[in-house]
Order: structure tokens, then sequence, then C-alpha cells
């Protein structure tokens, strides 16, 4: 009964390494989301999907890129990290609806030097 | 557009005593509320959500929320506070997208 589960958990990265977070659900989801969290800040939507093959931005997509090419994987990637990105990132899945709620995993430790 | 406010980037209760953890949102559409619990290092759970049914939302743990439009108010009580229930608390609403509060840290002191 995995849920969601992200990979790495932890990592860190060089300032201009690139590197690609992945997130799997196992639930048969449509769509997937992935946050990130800052101190004082709440989580904030960096990308989303609504379905295999789509992608769209939120609230603060610059510096990622995203991919869905199999429904129950979501790719975040960092083509060039950059310290401002040291932060913990969630992924989350849920069917759709405004009612259904997300289903996280336990995130990605991220430190940018 | 939609955004949620929570009172009290940190609350502290002792143990047994009353738990009450607030949330004020905004939306144009009614709402669909919720709140998610985030234990030390783990991703957040689902405590309750609102979605038009009923006011008064029973959520898992004890924990319960009343909606009141008036107020556009959806606060987290629990009666009784648990040294488990130390966490951080999160209220968000949606419409378009799912919209966190900033968060709330409970302490709870022996």
């Amino acid at each position: 009964n995995a849920g969601v589960t992200q990979t790495p958990k932890f990592r860190v990265l060089k300032t201009g390494q690139s590197m690609t977070l992945l997130c799997a659900q196992d639930m048969n989801h449509e769509y997937m989301y992935w946050y990130r969290q800052d101190p004082g800040m709440g989580l904030r939507l960096i990308h989303y999907s609504v379905g295999e093959g789509t992608t769209a931005k939120g609230e603060v997509p610059d510096g990622y890129n995203v991919s869905r090419l199999k429904k129950q994987n979501f790719l975040l990637g960092l083509e060039s990290a950059a310290p401002s990105q040291t932060s913990v990132y969630f992924c989350a899945s849920t069917r759709g609806g405004r009612n259904q709620p997300q289903h996280f995993g336990d995130g990605t430790r991220l430190s940018i030097l | 557009a939609q955004s949620v406010t929570q009172l009290g980037s940190h609350v502290s209760v002792s143990e047994g005593a009353l738990v009450l953890l607030r949330c004020n949102y905004s939306s144009s559409v009614p709402p669909y509320l919720f709140w998610y619990v985030q234990y030390p290092n783990q991703g957040l759970q689902l405590l309750l959500k609102y979605t038009s049914a009923a006011t008064l939302v029973k959520g898992i743990n004890g924990f319960e929320a009343e909606f009141k439009k008036s107020e556009t108010s959806f606060h987290l009580t629990k009666p009784s506070a648990h040294m488990s229930d130390a966490a951080e608390y999160f209220c968000a609403v949606f419409t378009d997208k799912l919209i966190f509060g900033t968060g709330t840290r409970l302490q709870v002191f022996p």
C-alpha cells in the first residue's frame, strides 16, 4: 500500500547542477502536483498535471520543468540548480474534483550549495 | 482570488486543554475547505474536509472544524490535546487549485 512515493529523499547539489525528482503513485490518480515548502510560506504549487501527457504551470514554476509520460509518474526537473531552490519538495496526487483530497509523498529535502 | 489566512504561526497548549487553530478564507465561489496535518519529516495527511454537506465536520484523531460562512472561517478544534497532536497544521481552500495557508505549529506541553 505505497500511495505516493518520492525519490530521492535527500539530495545535496552544487549551483548549476541538474537533477530530476521522481514521484510515483499507485492509486490510478489522474491529477498530480509538485509543491515546494519553505519556512513560513506554506506549500506553493510549482507545476501540476491533469492527466498523462499534460502539464501546467502553478504559482512558482520558474527554474523547473516537469513531465508526465506515464500516468503513474510525475517528474520534476531542475536544469541549473540555484541556492534559492533549496527547499523541501512534495508530490501529491488526487482523483480529481474539487472535493477530493490530495495524497502526499514524504518529501524530498534538497539543498543547493 | 481565493486565499487562506491562518492566524498564529505557533500555538502552545497544555495536555488536556482545548485546541483551537484559526483559519479564515477568501473565495469568490463556494469553497471546498481542508485541514491537513504534517508530522516531522513526513508529508501532509488529511484531517478533514468541508464539502457543503454539513457545517460541522468531524475528522480523524478527535479533531473537528466548523464552517461559518458569515465569518468566512473554518477553525479547527479538539476538546482535549494529546502529546501526539504536536505537529504543523495547514488549512487549504480549493476552487480551481488547492491554496494552502502558511501553517500553524502546535506544541503540547505535559
